[in-house]
């Protein structure tokens, strides 16, 4: 089975800094898919960036970007610029593509505070 | 366009009742699935349906069924409530059954 460990429980930044959310996996599978999802206060899970295994360009979305380093099985979020609405937990998560048994294995989540 | 709806968002029951909880998936997703959600156990997939066939399950007792129906939305029922049942239950569907996944607001179980 396939696993996604964040290492981070909390991380703190101040607001208009630079951030980085750690995230590895371990898997056996060469083709599957990597999400950043974020869960605000709300609880709505919203998903911030996707990352296709075969891609070796690393995915951006406008301030989000990732590192991507599938030899390392790792996939770490930057957050540039931090704004306050960026606050929340932020969940990697692994997919098998061709939907695997498991669904999408999601990490313990990072807490992320923006200090203003 | 509607985003993923789940209902009821709220609800309390007791050891030993039984819950339905449903989802609507946005216009044109068929394929559902089903996450479970506690400060304890984390997120935890539950199962998942595509053109209303159970495509995958998780690691879940058999109280945890569900159900996709024809317009593809889904139910998800527990029976014999526990007190470690008590849990957000996420819901999300998806265009193609691997892409990414649009998350529901949830519903918050509580078992007293």
């Amino acid at each position: 089975a396939q696993t996604v460990t964040q290492s981070q429980p909390e991380m703190s930044v101040q607001e208009a800094e630079t951030v980085t959310l750690s995230c590895t996996y371990d898997t056996s599978e060469s083709d599957y898919y990597l999400f950043w999802y974020k869960q605000p206060p709300s609880r709505q899970m919203i998903l911030v960036i996707r990352q296709e295994a075969y891609k070796q360009q690393n995915a951006t979305e406008n301030r989000f970007s990732v590192n991507f380093q599938k030899a390392a099985k790792s996939f770490s979020l930057k957050i540039s610029d931090s704004q306050l609405g960026d606050a929340a937990m932020y969940f990697c998560a692994y997919r098998t593509r061709g939907g695997g048994a498991d669904g999408l294995t999601f990490g313990k989540g990072t807490h992320l505070i923006i200090q203003p | 366009k509607a985003g993923v709806t789940q209902t009821p968002r709220y609800l309390i029951k007791t050891r030993g009742q039984q819950v339905t909880l449903s989802c609507s998936p946005i216009s044109g997703h068929r394929s559902v699935s089903w996450y479970q959600q506690t400060p304890g156990q984390g997120l935890q997939f539950l199962f998942e349906y595509f053109s209303e066939t159970q495509r995958n399950k998780g690691n879940f007792p058999g109280r945890f069924s569900g159900r996709q129906f024809s317009n593809s939305r889904s139910e998800m029922n527990v029976s014999t409530l526990e007190l470690g049942d008590s849990a957000l239950y996420l819901c999300a569907s998806s265009f193609l059954n691997t892409g990414e996944l649009f998350f529901g607001e949830g519903s918050r179980l509580t078992v007293l």
